[in-house]
Formats: structure tokens, sequence, C-alpha cells
């Protein structure tokens, strides 16, 4: 059973488009994260959800926006794509900030290409 | 959290021990240190933490300097499996809020050679 699992796995699409990536995770976990890893490798955070609140929001366009309809998912809806959003986007979840064990899970990755 | 600098590259034998270092001159007394690996187009994966005594688990060992300015986390018996980037990070342990975020840096490359 994949833990922290998402899709698309890739994601070609044009400029301008709405698109969205899935996140879930079967842990259990109370907190769930977005990461970006651009083309020179960086890896940041962009948002986290704890329990469906919203806890991070990095400096980040606001054509992204993270919905997590229950605790076990946290979507990332990105409208009008732009060339510099080409990145590996991560998900990842944790238990609960504050629990003895806080080990970040990260999903696959999902590779967004914007044409 | 406190920065971390590590080499950015490193190899070894198939076999033999791994050892990557990582300083953290500036680390407070409440951050622990973290290792987290990423292999090739997969996701970071946990590897170990801790605060001042050393530490084992079944993928590495984490041997922190008594002064707690640096660390070296240690592949036993490294195999082509363990080529990937590997990343020390220095945070609070259960932060909350926005600290609870992990702040990657470049890493360190590691080559296993055959």
């Amino acid at each position: 059973d994949t833990a922290v699992s998402q899709t698309p796995k890739y994601l070609v699409t044009q400029m301008g488009n709405d698109k969205s990536i899935k996140c879930e995770q079967n842990l259990g976990h109370d907190t769930m994260y977005w990461y970006k890893q651009d083309s020179k490798k960086f890896l940041k955070i962009m948002f986290s959800y704890n329990n469906k609140e919203l806890i991070i929001n990095e400096t980040v366009p606001n054509r992204f926006s993270p919905k997590s309809p229950d605790k076990a998912h946290l979507n990332l809806h990105i409208n009008s794509l732009e060339l510099g959003d080409s990145a590996v986007y991560f998900c990842a979840s944790s238990q609960l900030p504050g629990a003895y064990t806080d080990t970040q899970y990260f999903g696959p990755g999902t590779r967004l290409t914007v044409l | 959290d406190a920065k971390t600098t590590q080499p950015t590259s490193m190899d070894c034998a198939e076999g033999r021990a791994a050892n990557l270092p990582c300083n953290h001159s500036t680390i407070s007394g409440n951050e622990y240190v973290y290792w987290y690996r990423q292999i090739h187009s997969q996701g970071p994966q946990y590897i170990i933490h801790g605060l001042k005594n050393n530490e084992t688990n079944e993928m590495a060992s984490l041997i922190i300097t008594e002064d707690r300015k640096s660390s070296t986390l240690i592949l036993p018996h490294a195999t082509l499996r363990d080529t990937a980037v590997y990343y020390c990070i220095v945070r609070v342990k259960g932060a909350t809020g926005a600290n609870s975020k992990l702040t990657f840096g470049k890493g360190i490359t590691l080559s296993v050679r055959p």
C-alpha cells in the first residue's frame, strides 16, 4: 500500500490552462504539505494544512490554491499556468505538529511541464 | 532554522562506509539534526535524526559532535541504491505552525561506485 500517493505522475499542458494535482495519504496523519522542486533541484515548501486548516502559505502566487476536502487529501489547483510553473511538485504528510514523531513522508512527485 | 553547510558531492566504493559531513555551527539548543535523502526521480525519504547523542537505526548512524556544531551521517555498507542527494536539516523537533516545514539546502550528492 502506498503511504502518500499523487496523481498524475506526469502532467504536460499549455500556458494559460488550469490544472489540478491530487494527493492522498493513508497514514492517518493530520498534517499535509506541498513542496516544489524547480529545475535547479531546490526543494521549497509551498503550503501546509493541519486537519484541513491552512497553516503555512509561503510566498506563492495566488494562482496556486490548495484544497483539503478532508485530512487525508490535499489537492493543488493551479490557474493560468505559466512557463515558470514547470517543476516537480511533492506532497508530504506528518503527524500532528508537536507530536513526538514528526517525520515527513513524501509522495513520488508530479512532474508538471508547461509548454 | 539554523543553516547547514554540506560539501557538494562525494563518492565511495560499494560495500564501504560512506561518511557524509554537515556543519551547523549556529544550531540552537532545542534544534535537532535531521537527515533526508532523495534518490533520483523519487520523493525525499527520512533517514534519521538526533539531538546530541549518537543515533543508529536500520538505515544509518548519526554522529553529532559534543559542541553540536557538526555531524556526520554514516552509511555503514554503501550500496549502489544509496546513490542519492542527502540533505542535512536543522529544526526544532515537533515544531508547529510555520516552523513545521522542512527547509532543504542543496544537499550533498553521494555517488556509490561499483
